[in-house]
């Protein structure tokens, strides 16, 4: 079935950039995603990339789409303690009424 | 506020116990989905809604879980004779059919099975 892989933490200073790494394997995928999760929250739905794009910028988030070794990043500019969270990659096909396939989430941590 | 709503945001219960929760999508979304996240991992899917047409559900939808959507509006999730595997969060999701591919999620029913 399909997978979707990331690491499981991620630590940074503030006024750094992060960047977090998914890798999947699913080649029918259409949309990728990124999530934010917050303790105790729901998810937050931060960018998502159509898969004949290999890049998207929104404001401090950039998304880096390799399709050929189905590689997706997201990279946080000026990074802020407010960023602290989960970050999950998500990916959808063309099944299952597009149900989202799910990474185990990137713990980002934020030092002052 | 017209973003999906969950209730109850917390239910405590005993193992053997029936429990059930409501998700309420943003109303011009046509599809609802139900996801399980347990504690360190990312959502899984259990199943979704097209109108009140149940589509699909996944193999982890046991036979002590059930979920309807009789009129296409609000969804429940109920599950039978709770085992304390079950405790997790329970994620709701809405979008529409067509066109904006992104689901929104609303805030979880956090189940802790006693």
């Amino acid at each position: 079935g399909e997978d979707v892989e990331q690491s499981l933490f991620l630590s940074v200073r503030e006024g750094d950039s992060s960047v977090i790494n998914c890798t999947y394997t699913d080649s029918s995928s259409t949309y990728l995603y990124w999530y934010k999760q917050e303790p105790g929250a729901g998810l937050q739905l931060l960018t998502y990339i159509f898969s004949n794009m290999d890049m998207k910028q929104d404001q401090r988030l950039t998304v880096l789409l390799n399709k050929k070794d189905k590689h997706l990043s997201l990279r946080i500019a000026d990074t802020q303690t407010g960023d602290s969270a989960i970050y999950f990659c998500a990916e959808s096909g063309p099944n299952a009424g597009n149900m989202l396939t799910f990474g185990g989430g990137t713990r980002l941590m934020v030092k002052p | 506020d017209t973003g999906v709503s969950q209730d109850p945001r917390h239910k405590i219960t005993k193992r053997g116990q029936n429990v059930t929760f409501r998700c309420d999508p943003i109303s011009e979304h046509n599809r609802l989905y139900w996801y399980r996240q347990t504690l360190g991992q990312g959502p899984e899917f259990l199943t979704y809604f097209q109108n009140e047409a149940q589509l699909e559900k996944s193999r982890l939808l046991s036979d002590r879980f059930s979920a309807e959507r009789p009129k296409g509006s609000f969804s429940t999730l109920e599950i039978q004779r709770t085992e304390q595997g079950d405790s997790a969060m329970y994620l709701c999701a809405s979008r529409t059919s067509v066109g904006q591919e992104t689901q929104y999620f609303g805030p979880g029913t956090r189940l802790l099975v006693l």
